[in-house]
């Protein structure tokens, strides 16, 4: 079974500060794939990043960047010099790879609770 | 269309009501799931088509729920004789590829219909 945890359910920030966004996972898989997306009020989930489990460099774009740590089976998401446009609820997604043994898996995602995150100006 | 369509938008039934929940994908897309997000929470999966072909309908919580994509286009999501806990948003989504992932294809999503059993 596969699970996602994001503990934080609400963040609020000013303007300007750096936030990380927790997300840790459980997994018997070997192979998966970790996501961030985020979801305006809007509705809509929007990717922000997906993860290979073999590849864990961390990454930047831009103002975001991930820690991906094996070790202690974490994703986390922080947003550098926050935006009020950053206001969302982010979600931290697991997936199956899309083929697995024994069959296809079609890469459903186990979603995590999201975490709201409210930037003030 | 550019993007995921859902329609309604919003629909609100009485208990007992059946309602159609409709999601047109991305044109040519060959993934379909259905995702179930009550308040407060992270979606759920309900169920996946590649084109026509319903693969997994393991998220589909009791036989009050069923769903179709005949033409491998667009898909309706039916609930019959619904129940205030199935209250939620049904997100659609879909993508060019058999899953998500795969040669690193995005699953792009609907903003969902947000459904209201009183």
């Amino acid at each position: 079974a596969q699970k996602v945890t994001q503990a934080q359910t609400e963040i609020s920030v000013v303007e300007k500060e750096d936030v990380t966004l927790d997300c840790v996972y459980e997994t018997r898989d070997t192979t998966y794939y970790l996501f961030w997306y985020k979801q305006p009020p809007s509705g809509e989930l929007v990717f922000l990043i997906r993860r290979n489990s073999f590849d864990e460099q961390n990454e930047i774009s831009g103002r975001y960047s991930w820690n991906f740590q094996k070790s202690t089976s974490s994703f986390n998401f922080t947003i550098t010099a926050s935006q009020v446009v950053d206001s969302a609820v982010y979600f931290c997604a697991l997936s199956p790879p899309p083929y697995n043994a024994g069959g296809t898996s079609y890469g459903k995602l186990t979603f995590g609770q999201g975490t709201i995150l409210t930037v003030h100006p | 269309g550019a993007g995921v369509s859902q329609s309604p938008r919003y629909k609100v039934a009485k208990r007992g009501q059946d309602v159609a929940l409709r999601c047109d994908p991305i044109s040519g897309h060959v993934s379909l799931f259905w995702y179930q997000q009550a308040l407060g929470q992270g979606p759920e999966f309900l169920t996946y088509f590649q084109n026509e072909a319903q693969l997994d309908k393991s998220g589909l919580p009791s036989d009050r729920f069923f769903a179709e994509r005949p033409e491998g286009s667009v898909s309706t999501l039916k609930i019959q004789r619904t129940q205030q806990e199935d209250s939620a948003v049904y997100l659609c989504a879909s993508s060019s590829r058999p899953a998500p992932g795969e040669d690193n294809e995005k699953l792009f999503f609907g903003s969902g219909t947000q459904l209201s059993v009183l």
